[in-house]
């Protein structure tokens, strides 16, 4: 079973401009998060899509987006880059049930200059 | 709220010396928790879970974990560290109802000595 592909690995933006990132989580899987890994801040939560529908979100400012489509793939796009936004985000993918693990994604490194 | 608390962002042993990571949670109510792994250049792969199933949970690499209530802890352990066992470990709690919604630690880089 493929797991979780993000694309692109690697993106370099202007402040000012706008990214969109993709993710492909694992066949079957029907729930997506996102997280931003920062060496300030850490692990933190931005958003999950279950069935298309957002279904939780963190505390992320709303240049912060995201969206899900019927084959399960998502999209985060993030708007207005700041230098701040700098950081790995990180793609999961889960089955249904709490104790269903997140699997994750090697990420997408991106680097606001 | 919940939270959880790595205790020691870097440690360092000595090659087939004993591990311990230590993670302690704060949650009101019963939590799932999780360990992960990560190397550099890489996402995050899962070690272990509780689940509630059984307090002493074993993972892949040889690593287990002993929930304890009382302490409200979940320490990752290996009886002896090997040379690729060096990377970021990371402590992440999730409660009923929350999805894919993890609260992660600040995690903890080990170090493995030859």
């Amino acid at each position: 079973k493929a797991g979780v592909t993000q694309t692109p690995r690697y993106l370099i933006k202007t402040r000012g401009q706008q990214v969109t990132l993709s993710c492909s989580p694992i066949s079957g899987h029907r729930s997506v998060s996102w997280y931003q890994q920062t060496p300030g801040q850490g692990l933190q939560f931005l958003f999950e899509y279950f069935s298309e529908t957002q279904r939780n979100k963190g505390n992320f400012p709303g240049r912060f987006s995201g969206r899900q489509f019927s084959n399960s793939r998502s999209e985060m796009n993030v708007s207005t880059l700041e230098l701040g936004d700098s950081a790995l985000y990180l793609c999961a993918s889960s089955g249904t049930g709490d104790n269903s693990p997140l699997h994750f994604g090697n990420g997408t490194r991106l680097t606001v200059t | 709220a919940q939270s959880v608390t790595q205790l020691g962002s870097h440690v360092s042993v000595s090659e087939g010396a004993l591990v311990l990571l230590r993670c302690n949670y704060s949650s009101s109510v019963p939590p799932y928790l999780f360990w992960y792994v990560q190397y550099p250049n890489q996402g995050l792969q899962l070690l272990l879970k509780y689940t509630s199933a059984a307090t002493l949970v074993k993972g892949i690499n040889g690593f287990e974990a002993e929930f304890k209530k009382s302490e409200t802890s979940f320490h990752l352990t290996k009886p002896s560290a090997h040379m690729s066992d060096a990377a970021e470990y990371f402590c992440a709690v999730r409660t009923y109802n929350q999805g894919g919604k993890l609260i992660f630690g600040q995690g903890t880089e080990l170090s493995v000595k030859p």
